[in-house]
Parts: C-alpha cells; structure tokens; sequence
C-alpha cells in the first residue's frame, strides 16, 4: 500500500529552522514529483513547495521563497523540507504529498504539526 | 498572483445535490482538482481533471470547468458528505488552492 509519513514537526522559537521529513513506500518513489502543502489551524490548504522527480527542479510559494528548500533522496525514499527564519504565519499541519500523473495530488501523508511560538 | 475563490459554506438535505463553485480568471483554460477534507483528517482528491474521478470515488462526484467558474456536483448528498471541499489548479508551476467550502448536510 502507497504511504507517505511525515516527521520532524514540532515547537520552535520564531527566527529558528526545522527540517521536516516524509518518507515514502509503497510506490516508485523517483517517478513522481513530490510536494508539500500546508494549513494553518482552522485554515485551508497552502501550497508550499514542489520537487521534480530527478530534484533538480524546484519551485515555491512566495510566502516562503527564500528561506524555504525542498529537497529529496531518492536512495532512502525521502522528501525533505527545511524552513529558516520561522514566523509566527508559519504555525501549520504540513502536509506531503505525491503528485499524480494528472498534476492531481493523489496521496498525502497524515502531517505534521509546525507551532513557531517563544 | 492566482486566486481561486469558493463560498465558505454550502447546505444541502440529504439526498440532493449540492453544488460547489470555485471561480478564477480564465480557469476554464486550466485543469481543475476537488480534494474531501473531513475533519481531522488528510484531504483525498475526489476529481482531477476537471471531472475524473479517481478509483474507489463515487460516482455520485462529478465536475465541469468552463470560463471563469468550475464546480463540483454531488448528487443524492449522503451525510458522509459532510466535509471541507478545496478546489486545485495550476498557473505557471504554482499550485492554488481555493480557500475552501464547508459542506454542512441536514
């Protein structure tokens, strides 16, 4: 079965980093571009960031353009994000997800909880 | 930058159907997603370009996208209905989302 299942979340200081992971099964992993979505509390959805298949191409929301990386290692089936400068508006449920073959995103993980808090 | 717009709630009976709307300039020129978000839970696309549904989505989901405006379409709305609905689409390697629809069934 497919699975996506994100880690690293957790409370961080505003201005701090963090690194999420999101480790994939189930599927071929380096066939796919790889994103990530995010959703504020009682929010809607955000799209974040995307990967292509080889990480060679990357492209980002404007809200996180600049202190915001994506990357993957696709010997370990892992996608990554690794966000600086932390900001309160960064407080979220982030999300991977796979993209299908349609540009759908046709499997997401279960989140991972970002509070930016001091 | 591209929006897509969505009413924030919707009501429907159970039974009918319920239509959501998600409108953006010239998003009849663009493929259009639906993702179900129930509450606690990660969203699941129910319809991806414009009006397919993904396997082991029910038929009573379909779509259409023309001009500016794409909806969604439940018919005979079942109370397992009930959740958010987020419209997707693509302009120049970003992905948007709408903000989303609140599908309330009583």
């Amino acid at each position: 079965e497919a699975q996506l299942v994100e880690s690293g979340g957790g409370l961080v200081q505003p201005g701090g980093s963090l690194r999420l992971s999101c480790a994939a099964s189930g599927f071929s992993f380096s066939g796919f571009w790889m994103h990530w979505v995010r959703q504020a509390p009682g929010e809607g959805l955000v799209w974040v960031s995307r990967i292509s298949m080889d990480g060679n191409s990357m492209s980002y929301a404007d809200d996180v353009k600049g202190r915001t990386s994506i990357s993957r290692d696709n010997a370990k089936n892992t996608l990554y994000l690794h966000m600086e400068s932390l900001r309160a508006e960064d407080t979220a449920v982030y999300y991977c997800a796979k993209e299908g073959y349609f540009e759908e995103f046709d499997l997401w993980g279960q989140g991972t909880l970002v509070i930016v808090s001091s | 930058s591209y929006a897509l717009t969505q009413p924030p709630s919707v009501s429907v009976s159970p039974g009918q159907t319920a239509t959501i709307s998600c409108s953006g300039e010239k998003l009849g020129d663009k493929y259009v997603a639906w993702y179900q978000q129930k509450p606690g839970q990660s969203p699941v696309a129910v319809l991806y370009q414009d009006n397919k549904r993904p396997s082991g989505i029910s038929e009573r989901f379909s779509g259409s996208n023309s001009g500016n405006t794409a909806t969604l379409t439940i018919s005979g709305t079942q109370f397992m209905d009930e959740a958010g609905y987020y419209c997707q689409a693509w302009d120049s390697n970003i992905s948007v989302f709408g903000g989303g629809t609140k599908l309330t069934v009583l």
